[in-house]
């Protein structure tokens, strides 16, 4: 069965600090990975996806995510964390095996504390 | 301005009284789904329509129902509430060209409480 999975509960850094949120992910064939953020109260907002192509996804809001196959993960990272960076993160694999469904596969999802 | 728009985005209700959820996106989408989200779980698919009078289940369709009667609305339906179902529902569309790259429109969440 396809899967995504997100290790941390929760990450912690200060301002300015480069951050990383880790998924790993188990599919057969070719994975369409994804990152979506949701801030307190709202919806989830797409972030980045990777299909094909570079490994080194580049998204909203100065994120980007490296698909590594061998390691079967899809790390997002942003080089210099802001305080507005604070939310739920969660990476999500479209489900290759349930036909023309649409449904992405998340994670349980990884909150992001940036203090000051 | 380009929305999914869900209500209500809270409600308290009791065991066995029928609720609806309603969902618009005014983007001419032609997926929309539901999904619930839930501590530790991550986001589920509840049910997924591929067009107007096209619904099919999700992964945890039990005790929902959908309708999808104009394009623009997507309607989630518990006739008969239970606890288990309490729950932070979201409503999502996409355009059909690209709803299998996964770039999904989110409304912002309708906390329901069932008692």
């Amino acid at each position: 069965a396809q899967s995504v999975a997100q290790p941390e509960d929760q990450v912690n850094v200060a301002e300015g600090n480069p951050l990383t949120v880790k998924c790993t992910y188990s599919v057969s064939g070719n994975p369409y990975l994804f990152w979506y953020v949701q801030y307190p109260n709202r919806g989830l907002q797409f972030l980045l996806k990777y299909i094909t192509g570079d490994n080194l996804v580049k998204g909203s809001y100065g994120f980007e995510a490296e698909f590594n196959k061998s390691q079967t993960s899809f790390h997002l990272k942003k080089p210099s964390a802001l305080v507005s960076d604070s939310a739920l993160y969660f990476c999500a694999v479209r489900d290759l095996y349930s036909g023309n469904t649409g449904k992405l596969i998340f994670g349980q999802g990884t909150t992001l504390q940036v203090k000051p | 301005e380009a929305q999914v728009t869900q209500n209500p985005r809270y409600l308290i209700t009791v065991t066995g009284k029928k609720l609806t959820v309603t969902c618009s996106q005014n983007m001419n989408h032609e997926y929309m789904s539901w999904y619930r989200q839930d501590p530790g779980l991550g986001l589920r698919q509840i049910y997924y329509s591929m067009n107007v009078e096209v619904t099919d289940k999700g992964d945890v369709p039990e005790g929902y129902k959908v309708s999808r009667k104009e394009k623009r609305n997507f309607p989630l339906i518990l006739e008969s509430p239970s606890p288990n179902q309490t729950s932070l529902y979201f409503c999502a569309s996409s355009l059909e060209a690209t709803w299998n790259t996964g770039e999904l429109f989110f409304g912002e969440g309708s906390r329901l409480t069932v008692l």
